[in-house]
């Protein structure tokens, strides 16, 4: 079955780049997906890639998917206290219309960013 | 911007009782998944909807589980006979295409006693 894995846990000093890496196993996956969830609350979307991308940027994001190697990374730049959380890898194989199309996540890395 | 919306929030049951979770997915989606997390464990999948029907479950998702789209507006997961362990964060999705993203509601954490 499909496995989603991520190291478990990041610290980094406020105002550098975090990366967070995020490996998985299903060739087939055609959305990979980033989430973040704060404690106590739920999944926010962060941002989200598809299979056929190598790069996606948004504000202080980056993803960057080498397919080949079934490896994805969520950069985010100047990282802020305010990004302290639990940031979800999560792939999805369908696109097709008439399938509801489930979402397999990661075991979650918890960045701590410190002053 | 259109949310998902869970009631409870938070639902202390005695195992054994029946519970339902309640979801409000976004409008105009069409698709409907219950997720659960586990104190401290990875999301994981338990059911998608469509069309009123059960498109896939998880191997969680055993006879003491149920879906049920009962109006145009909400989406609910009954846990027929709760056990200790169903102890969890159970979250709602939805998304209007399998293609887009999915929305979450901030879940509901159901507490077995």
């Amino acid at each position: 079955g499909e496995d989603v894995e991520q190291s478990l846990f990041l610290s980094v000093r406020e105002g550098d780049s975090s990366v967070i890496n995020c490996t998985y196993t299903d060739s087939s996956s055609t959305y990979l997906y980033w989430y973040k969830q704060e404690p106590g609350a739920g999944l926010q979307l962060l941002t989200y890639i598809f299979s056929n991308m190598d790069m996606k940027q948004d504000q202080r994001l980056t993803v960057l998917l080498n397919k080949k190697d079934k490896h994805l990374s969520l950069r985010i730049a100047d990282t802020q206290t305010g990004d302290s959380a639990i940031y979800f890898c999560a792939e999805s194989g369908g696109a097709n219309t008439g399938t509801a199309s489930k979402l397999t996540f990661g075991t979650g890395t918890r960045l701590q960013v410190t002053l | 911007e259109p949310e998902v919306t869970q009631t409870p929030s938070h639902q202390v049951t005695q195992m054994g009782q029946e519970v339902i979770l309640r979801c409000v997915p976004i409008s105009n989606h069409l698709y409907f998944y219950w997720y659960r997390q586990i104190l401290g464990q990875k999301v994981e999948f338990l059911v998608s909807f469509y069309n009123n029907e059960i498109s896939e479950k998880s191997e969680i998702f055993d006879d003491q589980f149920s879906v049920e789209r009962p109006d145009g507006s909400n989406f609910t997961l009954k846990i027929r006979s709760t056990k200790l362990e169903d102890s969890a964060m159970y979250f709602c999705a939805s998304n209007g295409r399998p293609s887009q993203p999915q929305h979450f509601g901030d879940g509901t954490r159901l507490s077995i006693l």
